[in-house]
């Protein structure tokens, strides 16, 4: 199965300021993730998203963050004021058509928070 | 808490030489556990899913199994292409979420 693609590739922002990242599915799927590496460091779930609803956020996933579908294609998160920590990979994973198991990453958008 | 745990680090094998990675896990009520690899800069590629103790899967070189408390990553004869860090995750519970160990990241000389 096709996996997701991601833009922007990288994206330098200043502290403060508001980023929006994009997934687009090849296909139409309903369950979406958004995980998180910084440099270094493991991978690390930030959200769920089914069928147009966040199903699960983790403690990452503050008043700072939010994802929304809002064309029923691309899938975004928004992080409204960026903090130098917020720097980091930014993957947005797609699961299958026929159950939450197995989930198919995208490139991911390495964020510069300056 | 649901914890994943990969050794060793980082390993240096030559072309031909067969090793294993390991994966131990601490979780609630197994899903699914996941390998994946990830070269630099990109997003983890998956690899295998495997549900129940006593379960293999195969691809090319790479087998993977599963125990109640670990999973290995058995690597046959292998290439540089193989060089990559291999990430393990493990499903728990009720929930979605992919809980990802911290990779071990193979390198593989000719």
């Amino acid at each position: 199965e096709p996996e997701v693609t991601q833009t922007p590739s990288h994206q330098v922002t200043q502290m403060g300021q508001e980023v929006i990242l994009r997934c687009v599915p090849i296909s139409n799927h309903l369950y979406f993730y958004w995980y998180r590496q910084i440099l270094g460091q493991k991978v690390e779930f930030l959200v769920s998203f089914y069928n147009n609803e966040i199903s699960e956020k983790s403690e990452i996933f503050d008043d700072q963050f939010s994802v929304e579908r809002p064309d029923g294609s691309n899938f975004t998160l928004k992080i409204r004021s960026t903090k130098l920590e917020d720097s980091a990979m930014y993957f947005c994973a797609r699961g299958t058509t026929t159950g939450r198991r197995e989930q198919f990453f995208g490139p991911g958008t390495r964020l510069t928070v300056l | 808490e649901d914890q994943v745990t990969q050794s060793p680090e980082a390993l240096r094998l030559q072309e031909g030489e067969s090793s294993s990675l390991n994966c131990s896990y601490t979780v609630s009520g197994l899903r699914g556990l996941f390998w994946y690899r990830q070269d630099p800069g990109k997003g983890p590629e998956f690899l295998f899913t495997l549900y129940s103790a006593g379960e293999e899967k195969e691809k090319e070189r790479l087998k993977a199994t599963l125990t109640k408390k670990e999973s290995f990553l058995h690597i046959t004869a292998p290439k540089p292409e193989d060089s990559a860090t291999y990430l393990c995750a493990v499903q728990a519970g009720n929930t979605d979420k992919l809980i990802f160990g911290t990779g071990t990241r193979l390198q593989v000389f000719p």
